[in-house]
């Protein structure tokens, strides 16, 4: 079945760690992206790429990085400089660059402690 | 700049019909999304609409009024597994770019 994988579903981290959550898709699209959903607050976007090797930064790009190596994979880092890095991190992908609908994995609850 | 405006929550009763709201600010509006999301999961595409005028799939109507930058969904026959946030997203074209704004979503509560 085509889809987006994310892993882990929950990731407890040390502050000052960094740590990097998987997404891949299978269904060929050109466009990823790196939400993060807060309580009581719309999805924000950290990260997204349109194609391999490229990625542009959203609005809350800042103590994040992420890599486009493949068209199936755009792995996100969450590094130290975060100051609130705990949130429900969602993935998301479509096709044409952007101008299709999005769809979601299943998302990674981090929680720093 | 660019605004999306839901309520924060609405209550229902089962079989009863729900209307949510939308209004937007943006300035290269391309289209309207609708999204369900159930707590702790990923949101899931319910429609779409980018022409003025409703769009209906089953029990769930979509409408847009692009002149008021006002939107709705409709639920209707409501059902205990429709309860869930449902937020409303803008797509927005700037400098060739297409990104999409998201509202902060609507939780609907279905009683009995």
């Amino acid at each position: 079945d085509g889809g987006i994988t994310q892993s882990p579903k929950y990731l407890f981290r040390k502050e000052g760690q960094n740590v990097t959550l998987s997404c891949e898709q299978n269904l060929n699209h050109d466009a990823m992206y790196w939400y993060r959903q807060d309580p009581g607050q719309g999805l924000r976007l950290i990260y997204y790429s349109q194609i391999v090797n490229d990625f542009q930064k959203g609005d809350i790009a800042e103590g994040y990085s992420v890599s486009r190596e493949k068209k199936e994979s755009f792995p996100l880092t969450v590094t130290s400089a975060q100051k609130n890095p705990t949130a429900f991190y969602l993935c998301a992908s479509n096709r044409d660059k952007g101008k299709n609908t999005q769809y979601f994995g299943p998302g990674t609850r981090l929680t720093v402690l | 700049g660019q605004n999306i405006d839901q309520p924060t929550e609405m209550t229902a009763t089962e079989g009863a019909i729900v209307q949510i709201n939308c209004t937007y600010q943006t300035s290269g509006f391309n289209g309207l999304f609708w999204y369900q999301q159930h707590a702790g999961e990923a949101p899931t595409f319910l429609s779409y609409n980018v022409l003025d005028g409703l769009e209906e799939k089953g029990r769930f109507s979509s409408f847009l009024s692009r002149s008021k930058g006002y939107s709705y969904l409709l639920l209707k026959e409501l059902q205990m597994k429709d309860s869930a946030s449902y937020l409303c997203a803008v797509r927005d074209l700037v400098d060739s770019n297409y990104q999409l704004i998201w509202g902060a979503g609507t939780k609907l509560i279905i009683k009995p």
